[in-house]
Order: C-alpha cells, then structure tokens, then sequence
C-alpha cells in the first residue's frame, strides 16, 4: 500500500485569495488524483495530475481555477484560485498502483 | 461516462447484526470496483476491493459481491460493532478514473 501525506490539513482563508496543497506519496506512482468533496457529498474528480504534461481536467474543472502540478513521480500540488465561499470543501489527493489511496484530505473554508 | 448508484444512503443496524450496501454501475466495461469506509474528519480508507474477473471476496467480517452481468456489486459486514459506524463509498473504474456513489452512512447501535 502507499502511504500519502497533505498539507495542509485544514485551512480558513479569504475570499479572493489562493491556497496551494501539497500530496507526498512515499513510492513513485503513475497516476495521482485530485478530488473534491463537498460537506456532506461524494467524492468528485477533479483531475488528473501527469507528471512531465499537463493535468486532464474533469467537466466543470479548469486549469484556471485548479492549477496542477506533477514535477515528479511522488509529488503533486493542487492551488485552488481566487477563492468563494463555495471552494470550501474537502480536497483529497489519491493514487492507484494496484489499489487506490486517498491522503487524509485538505479541508478548506473559505470566509 | 460511468455512472455510480448506492443505496441505502443511511443504514442503521444493532451491534451484532449484518450491513448491506448495494451499488449499481452503468458502464459494462468497468472492472476495478472498490470501497471505501470514511470516519468524521479523515480521508477514505480503503477497506476492500474487487476485479471483474471474480464473483466475491472476503475479508474476515467483510465481503463484497460483484455480479456483472446485473452490474451491481454489493458490500457486506457481518457482526458489526459500533466502531463499524462511518460513511461507506463505493466506486467503480474503467480505466484509472474512479467514480463514486453518493456514500452510506451506516450507524452500529450497542
């Protein structure tokens, strides 16, 4: 199994302002995930961090708004952009090798 | 694209008793169905999974169906006990994408 560690655990931020999230993942992966998950709901992709290219954004995602980075096999941020109260969810990185993990999750409030 | 159903979304059993939880899948060319278990303020952790290519597999008070031509799987946990109280996704994959239902949250009653 593959041990994935986020930072930051929690966060409140300002509406208008950007929060950056970090996902480690202790072996290389190909594929590492960003989800959301809003108070309450099911987890929704977001995207899919490549490393060496650009993430593949999910409908109703873009780069503008979630820009990804992958510099490498073990790591990968996800920056939420100019934020609402609406980003406020719960944003989780996961990878597959041959089962899929999920980090503890990033849980942002946006005031 | 794949589309996930769970059901029920609450569940609520006395300790001792046995938890059932169905999806439905949409997409016949899924094959990677797992499920996850998510307690207040954590992540999903991964408590067991299963590959089209067998029909169930168990893990001491877990089990999960899976029954492709109905595209359905199901999740079962036998003699639960109040730490078995959580959310419980499950999701299904074609490729590396997963997507998930809507969750259940099962409550275990001393």
């Amino acid at each position: 199994s593959a041990v994935i560690s986020q930072k930051p655990s929690r966060d409140i931020c300002q509406r208008g302002t950007s929060l950056t999230i970090q996902c480690q993942v202790d072996s290389q992966v190909t594929m590492m995930f960003w989800y959301r998950q809003q108070p309450g709901q099911s987890l929704t992709l977001i995207a899919t961090a490549n490393q060496g290219s650009e993430a593949t954004y999910e409908s109703g995602f873009v780069i503008d708004k979630f820009p990804i980075s992958r510099p490498n096999l073990t790591f990968s941020t996800l920056t939420v952009s100019n934020m609402s109260p609406e980003d406020s969810s719960i944003y989780l990185c996961s990878v597959e090798a041959l089962e899929a993990f999920f980090g503890q999750g990033t849980r942002l409030t946006v005031v | 694209g794949e589309n996930v159903e769970q059901h029920p979304s609450t569940l609520s059993v006395q300790e001792g008793d046995s938890a059932v939880i169905k999806c439905t899948y949409s997409d016949s060319a899924s094959n990677y169905f797992p499920w996850y278990k998510q307690e207040l303020g954590k992540g999903p952790q991964l408590i067991i999974d299963i590959r089209s290519n067998v029909g169930e597999k168990k893990d001491q008070r877990i089990a999960v169906t899976l029954n492709k031509t109905a595209k359905h799987f199901s999740l079962h946990i036998t003699e639960t006990q109040p730490e078995d109280s959580a959310v419980y996704f499950c999701a299904a994959s074609d490729t590396d994408k997963l997507i998930f239902g809507t969750g259940t949250r099962l409550q275990v009653f001393p």
